[in-house]
């Protein structure tokens, strides 16, 4: 079954503590892509990858950190540094770079105690 | 950098009643416009998209935008919407080319609310 897997579907963390948010997608697609979606300010870029072992900041990249090691995986972790953490977090996919139509994970939200 | 307005953040309509959700955005080069939709606690679906052709697109279930260049919209509208239409819709766009190239810029979204 193809597709974006974005795990675990609800987050909770005490604050000070980091959390890495899991996306694992089997599309093939080269892009990659993390917003982080607050009610009424839709969706904002966090960060996105294009090709493997290769990122870029979003607009909002501070308190979050990434990696691509693997063309499936791109964890994003939320760390103690971000101020206000608790959203719904969306991954995305693209499947090369040039092809704008991007591909959504069902999300998680992460709710910072 | 590229800005999208939609200028509606709710609308409530009555079952059966024509609806138009409204999108601009600003960019002074081409672009491909998508509308995306979104179901509680869900990630986002794309509705339509328009890439290039013509400028009046649709989708499988009844809804249609149009791409108007010299005003820079992209409305979406529906002549007949039902109580599942109720959602949360985002217009995106894409520039093509510049640094940004790749990259969706959201819109802040617009509640429809379709009552019986």
């Amino acid at each position: 079954d193809g597709g974006i897997t974005q795990s675990p579907k609800y987050l909770f963390r005490k604050e000070g503590q980091n959390v890495t948010l899991s996306c694992e997608q089997n599309l093939n697609h080269d892009a990659m892509y993390w917003y982080r979606q607050d009610p009424g300010q839709g969706l904002r870029l966090i960060y996105y990858s294009q090709i493997v072992n290769d990122f870029q900041k979003g607009d909002i990249a501070e308190g979050y950190s990434v990696s691509r090691e693997k063309k499936e995986s791109f964890p994003l972790t939320v760390t103690s540094a971000q101020k206000n953490p608790t959203a719904f977090y969306l991954c995305a996919t693209a499947p090369r770079q040039g092809v704008y139509e991007q591909f959504f994970g069902p999300g998680t939200r992460l709710t910072v105690l | 950098a590229q800005s999208v307005t939609q200028l509606d953040s709710q609308v409530p309509v009555f079952e059966e009643a024509p609806v138009e959700l409204r999108c601009n955005y600003s960019s002074s080069v081409s672009v491909y416009l998508f509308w995306y939709v979104q179901y509680p606690n869900q990630g986002l679906q794309l509705l339509l998209k328009y890439l290039s052709g013509s400028t009046l697109v649709e989708s499988i279930n009844g809804f249609e935008a149009e791409f108007n260049k010299s005003q820079t919209s992209f409305h979406l509208r529906k002549p007949s919407v039902h109580i599942s239409d109720t959602a949360e819709y985002f217009c995106a766009v894409s520039e093509l080319r510049g640094s940004t190239l790749g990259r969706l810029y959201f819109g802040r979204g617009t509640q429809l609310t379709v009552w019986p």
